[in-house]
C-alpha cells in the first residue's frame, strides 16, 4: 500500500551510540519532516526538507542529523544518542507547502537510549 | 507566545453524546490553515479535519465538524455521536508561512478524549 513508512518501530540503544531511523513515502511528497512527540512538550520539528538535497532545521535539530537524496528517503541519524534523545519520533510528509495541506504521518519510532 | 492552546487536558463524554474540544490560535498572517489530528494509544497521527482561514464554511468530515470563529481566533472540533473508539488524545495544529520553517505544523498540547459507555 502506498503510504509512510518508519523503520524500525521501536529501538533500544545506549548513550554515544550512533543511531538512524528510516523514514520512506510512497507518494511523491516533495516535503518530509520529522518531529519527536515528548510528554508536556507536544510534537516539535526537528528537520525538514522542501526536496531532495534540500533540508533546514526546525526548532530542536542540535544532536541529529538529516539527508535527502532522493525523494522518497528521509532518514534521521543522531550521531551520539543521549538520554534526553529517547523519545517518539515520527515522519511526515505533504505535497505542498500550501497552508491548506495536511501533513501525513508514519507509526512513529518509539526511541528509548539507556 | 503559545501559537496553539489547547485549555481542556483531559475530556469525559458518554457514548452517543457529543463533544467539543477546545483550541485558540494566533497568528499574525492572513493565510493559514488549521488541522485536527487524533491519536489513539496504539500511537499513529490520524489526520481527521481541515479548515482553511478563508474558508466561509465550517469544515465537516463525517462526525467531525470544526466551528471556526476566525475573530475569536478559535477552531474547535466537534464529534457527535461519540463512539468508544474516538478515546483518544486529539490535537490540534497550524501551519502558517509566520512558522518560519516552510510552512511547519505547530502543534497544541492536546486533549485527551475518553468516550464513556
Amino acid at each position: 500500500d502506498a503510504g509512510i513508512t518508519q523503520s524500525p518501530r521501536y529501538k533500544i540503544t545506549e548513550t554515544g551510540r550512533q543511531v538512524t531511523l528510516m523514514c520512506h513515502q510512497t507518494w511523491s511528497h516533495s516535503y518530509m519532516f520529522w518531529y519527536r512527540q515528548d510528554l508536556g512538550h507536544g510534537l516539535r520539528l526537528i528537520y525538514y526538507s522542501a526536496a531532495a538535497d534540500i533540508t533546514d532545521k526546525g526548532e530542536v535539530p542540535d544532536g541529529y542529523v538529516v539527508s535527502r537524496s532522493k525523494t522518497e528517503n528521509f532518514p534521521l541519524t543522531l550521531e551520539s544518542a543521549t538520554r534526553s534523545q529517547t523519545s517518539v519520533y515520527f515522519c511526515a510528509s505533504s505535497e505542498s507547502s500550501y497552508s491548506n495541506q495536511p501533513q501525513h504521518f508514519g507509526d512513529g519510532t518509539r526511541l528509548s537510549i539507556l | 507566545a503559545q501559537k496553539i492552546t489547547q485549555t481542556q487536558p483531559g475530556m469525559f463524554v458518554q457514548e452517543k453524546e457529543a463533544v467539543t474540544l477546545d483550541c485558540t490560535y494566533d497568528t499574525s498572517d492572513p493565510s493559514y490553515g488549521l488541522f485536527w489530528y487524533k491519536q489513539p494509544s496504539s500511537g499513529e497521527m490520524i489526520f481527521l479535519i481541515y479548515q482553511g482561514s478563508y474558508d466561509q464554511q465550517n469544515a465537516t468530515e463525517g462526525r467531525y465538524s470544526l466551528n471556526f470563529q476566525k475573530a475569536r481566533k478559535s477552531a474547535n472540533l466537534v464529534i457527535s455521536a461519540s463512539q468508544l473508539g474516538d478515546s483518544a488524545m486529539y490535537f490540534c495544529a497550524m501551519r502558517d508561512p509566520s512558522g518560519g520553517s516552510n510552512y511547519k505544523l505547530t502543534f497544541g498540547k492536546g486533549t485527551l478524549l475518553t468516550v464513556n459507555p
